[in-house]
């Protein structure tokens, strides 16, 4: 089995607000671990990289928990911006060929 | 401007005429693949490069080819295209230094199969 399962959403909240959006993965094999984001009918583009120790680029956090084979994505002081689609990636092999994707998690930020 | 470029966008089609979407990088890359999105799917790998002429297999090969003779290339052909092709398809690409790091996608194409 080689699944990433995310909640569909949608996550509507007001600017300002801190939202938190969540992947589990199947294979615990996995290497790699992403969050890219998705706007309408655009190209998917790299977020973040997710690593056990957690990384942080400015409002976002990324954060990957192996042993239970969970990551997670934290939003902080939404922006009208930020409304798009969360797409959480994991890549199965060391060489870097397998990729699998989640089906996203859509997220509306209103003023 | 480091890039990956896709064409045509956008591509409306009969069943069996054959057509080829084609994809360029800029960056060197070593490694190319191709990904179709279906509502309610998410994104599904077709095929992968990871150099010139070497090309495997990804999920959902059924029904379509590629090919890599040069290493800025890798189109994506279907011999006989089928309304259940009718997808939004992205290629991408990464170095394999950095297939870690991340792909960079190209901007998709948009094909319908009538």
């Amino acid at each position: 089995r080689k699944e990433v399962e995310q909640d569909p959403g949608p996550f509507n909240v007001p600017e300002g607000a801190t939202v938190a959006f969540n992947c589990t993965y199947s294979n615990s094999a996995s290497q790699s671990f992403f969050w890219y984001r998705q706007d309408c009918r655009k190209e998917p583009k790299l977020l973040m990289s997710v690593y056990s120790s957690g990384n942080e680029d400015g409002r976002f956090t990324a954060q990957l928990n192996r042993a239970s084979q969970y990551i997670s994505l934290l939003i902080r002081d939404s922006k009208l911006s930020d409304s798009a689609t969360y797409l959480c990636v994991v890549i199965l092999n060391q060489a870097g060929t397998a990729l699998i994707f989640g089906k996203g998690t859509t997220l509306s930020v209103s003023s | 401007e480091a890039q990956v470029t896709q064409n045509p966008r956008y591509l409306i089609t009969v069943t069996g005429k054959k057509l080829t979407v084609t994809c360029s990088q800029n960056m060197n890359h070593e490694y190319m693949s191709w990904y179709r999105q279906d509502p309610g799917l998410g994104l599904r790998q077709i095929y992968y490069s990871m150099n010139v002429e070497v090309t495997d297999k990804g999920d959902v090969p059924e029904g379509y080819k590629v090919s890599r003779k040069e290493k800025r290339n890798f189109p994506l052909i279907l011999e006989s295209p089928s309304p259940n092709q009718t997808s939004l398809y992205f290629c991408a690409s990464t170095s394999n230094s950095e297939a870690n790091y991340g792909y960079t996608f190209g901007s998709g194409t948009r094909l319908t199969v009538v």
